[in-house]
């Protein structure tokens, strides 16, 4: 089946540093979702990107369709204390099957 | 973006009884809802895709008879876990994609339900 992976695996940074993290694929997908969840809570979309080679931002953040279709990176600037959290990639392949494959998370923690 | 809705949030049951979480899309319809459990410190797994009027699909290893999934309506899916045992506790969420848009292929995911059987 199809495999994400994903890394950094955690992250512990100073605040006001840029970070970035970045998932691979074995196989094409054709939309990438970036998702920030917090402890006990549900995962909430940050970005969604629909074509290769895509850039788009959502304010600090700024996320990347890989043009080969089998990556993704995500971008966040000027890190700040509610950052904190894990951070899964998701790739969808399309046609009729919407289901998501997930990432392990990168696990982000953001120091004063 | 659009909101998914869970309820409960958090429940609690005794071993051997069965208990119902919902998933509600409350500003879109959702043909196609998935339902997901977490353990700690790991990533989602998808245990089931329910469709609005037909069977749900049920990933291998997730046993349909014991995790019931109805897709009565557009904006209403339910996951009933019967006969629950302790094992069966954990962070249960769903998503339900918003087809609309000019993809259609955004998931939008509950605030999750915790499940505790005692």
């Amino acid at each position: 089946g199809q495999q994400l992976n994903q890394s950094p695996q955690s992250m512990f940074i100073q605040e006001g540093e840029d970070v970035s993290m970045n998932c691979t694929s074995s196989s094409i997908f054709n939309t990438w979702l970036w998702y920030k969840q917090d402890p006990g809570e549900g995962p909430v979309l940050l970005i969604a990107l629909y074509k290769a080679g895509e850039l788009t931002s959502n304010g600090r953040l700024t996320a990347q369709f890989g043009i080969t279709r089998k990556d993704s990176f995500l971008n966040i600037s000027a890190s700040i204390p509610s950052d904190v959290g894990i951070y899964f990639c998701a790739g969808q392949s399309g046609g009729s099957n919407y289901k998501l494959t997930f990432g392990k998370g990168t696990l982000l923690t953001v120091n004063p | 973006g659009a909101v998914v809705s869970q309820h409960p949030s958090r429940v609690i049951c005794k071993s051997g009884t069965s208990v119902k979480i919902e998933c509600r899309s409350l500003d879109f319809q959702a043909t196609t809802m998935f339902w997901y459990r977490q353990f700690p410190k790991q990533s989602l797994m998808l245990m089931a895709t329910s469709n609005e009027g037909s069977k749900a699909t049920y990933e291998q290893g997730v046993e349909k008879d014991k995790f019931l999934i109805n897709h009565a309506s557009l904006t209403l899916s339910t996951l009933t876990v019967t006969s629950a045992h302790p094992e069966d506790s954990s962070f249960y969420i769903c998503s339900a994609r918003d087809f609309r848009g000019a993809t259609g292929n955004t998931i939008y995911f509950g605030e999750g339900s915790w499940l505790t059987v005692v």
